[in-house]
């Protein structure tokens, strides 16, 4: 099975300021099967971005994906009030698995 | 507009039975691969199981596997998980998703809002 280990597990920022969210797999993520969600309390996931890279439909161009193999990022540019969430990375391409999560909240 | 709508949850005692259904709306309901996650109270999400949109396969976490049974009826779009023997590390919130593709190999694009299942005696 495929472990997604996310970091940190706490990122406290000010609206306006740059996020950056780590996924690292414990082996190579088949053909960059790897999703980003977001999570806000009491509701379900939301998906942002998949293939690593690609932004799901509506979803603004301030969230960015990159990486491959067994390390990945979900970039924020600038963080807007509505952003501050839970995040989970997720593998697809070898059974199902998601990472832990990291909570974004507002310092 | 795609709609995904659980139901059937609630409290069992240990080594009980439920049946949760996820109505769907909104796209071609054979034409694309479903899935359950849960998410125990203030933990994570987990995959629980898949349904290929061909109809042919089945896929289940080894932590359900002989336990859960995931079916569709594509008459009356609705997707089923079949839960039996359950335990305590069973009680979550289960949400049923849409995969993007008919190949259960890809992200899952809509969620419904969850049905929350407690095992307890």
């Amino acid at each position: 099975e495929i472990v997604l280990t996310q970091s940190p597990g706490t990122l406290s920022l000010s609206p306006g300021e740059r996020a950056t969210l780590s996924c690292r797999a414990s082996q190579s993520v088949t053909s960059s099967y790897l999703a980003w969600y977001q999570q806000k309390p009491g509701q379900a996931p939301r998906l942002l971005i998949y293939d690593a890279s690609s932004r799901a439909t509506g979803i603004p161009d301030r969230f960015s994906g990159s990486g491959s193999g067994t390390d990945f990022t979900l970039t924020i540019s600038s963080l807007e009030p509505e952003d501050f969430a839970v995040y989970y990375c997720q593998q697809y391409g070898s059974s199902f698995t998601f990472g832990q999560g990291t909570k974004l909240e507002i310092k | 507009e795609v709609q995904m709508l659980e139901s059937g949850g609630g409290l069992v005692q240990p080594g009980g039975s439920l049946r949760l259904s996820c109505a769907a709306s909104g796209f071609t309901f054979y034409a694309y691969a479903l899935t359950w996650v849960r998410q125990a109270p203030g933990k994570g999400l987990e995959w629980v199981s898949s349904f290929s949109g061909s109809g042919g396969t089945t896929y289940y976490a080894d932590s359900v596997k002989g336990r859960f049974t995931i079916s569709r009826d594509i008459s009356k779009n609705t997707l089923y998980l079949q839960m039996s023997s359950l335990r305590g590390e069973d009680t979550a919130v289960y949400y049923c998703a849409k995969t993007t593709s008919i190949s259960v190999r890809r992200p899952f694009d809509y969620w419904g809002q969850g049905t929350l299942v407690t095992v307890s005696s």
